[in-house]
């Protein structure tokens, strides 16, 4: 079957460094996606991987690997507004989302 | 109007009530879905629509019909309501255009609908 895990809660400290992981299982593949979410709110489109390496775009960096099927989004810098879940979601052969049931980040002073 | 909006924002049904969630959007997307989020699940696809006239299943349309009259309007009906529906629902779109971007869902901010 398709599976992606994540881990349910992450707590980190304002300034700090965070890497949230994520491995998938899924038929074909497509690309791996990052969202944030914040409480109450809609998810919010982060970065996409297609192929391995990093891509870095800001504070936010997002790894993958394919022959690991394993990806991480890396957070610097850490500010209060970064506390909210992070999505990760895999496409597969038919262009369809997976997505984890998400990470809940809590920032703290 | 920008982006996608959802109506209504929050709803509480009686079961066996027949509801409707409206979403519409001004990006001239092709593709349009709509997804449900419970606690501890991911977001689970219930039914989409690869352009104006076209609709498809999902992971869970069960209890649920979806129209695509136009590019722009994107409605999801649960036609006799249960406990079980009570969820928050998302409708997204996206850009089938075949590049990258069109993979990247926008999202409507949600309706949260409680069945009692």
């Amino acid at each position: 079957g398709q599976n992606i895990d994540q881990p349910t809660e992450m707590t980190a400290t304002e300034g700090a460094i965070v890497q949230i992981n994520c491995t998938y299982q899924t038929s074909g593949f497509n690309g791996l996606f990052w969202y944030q979410q914040h409480a109450g709110e809609a998810p919010t489109f982060l970065s996409y991987n297609v192929l391995d390496g990093l891509e870095e775009k800001g504070r936010f960096s997002s790894f993958l690997s394919r022959s690991k099927g394993y990806s991480y989004l890396l957070l610097k810098e850490l500010q209060m507004k970064d506390s909210a879940s992070y999505l990760c979601a895999a496409m597969d052969s038919n262009y369809q989302l997976i997505w984890g049931a998400g990470t809940k980040l809590i920032i703290k002073p | 109007i920008a982006g996608i909006t959802q109506a209504p924002t929050s709803q509480i049904l009686a079961a066996g009530r027949r509801m409707t969630l409206r979403c519409t959007q001004d990006m001239r997307h092709n593709a349009m879905y709509w997804y449900r989020q419970d606690l501890g699940l991911g977001l689970r696809l219930i039914h989409y629509s690869n352009t104006a006239g076209t609709t498809g299943k999902g992971e869970v349309p069960d209890g649920y019909s979806v129209s695509r009259a136009n590019t722009d309007d994107f409605p999801l009906t649960l036609a006799s309501a249960v406990p079980s529906q009570t969820s928050v629902y998302f409708c997204a779109s996206s850009d089938s255009s075949g590049s990258f971007g069109a993979n990247v869902l926008t999202f409507g901010a949600g309706s949260r609908l409680t069945v009692l």
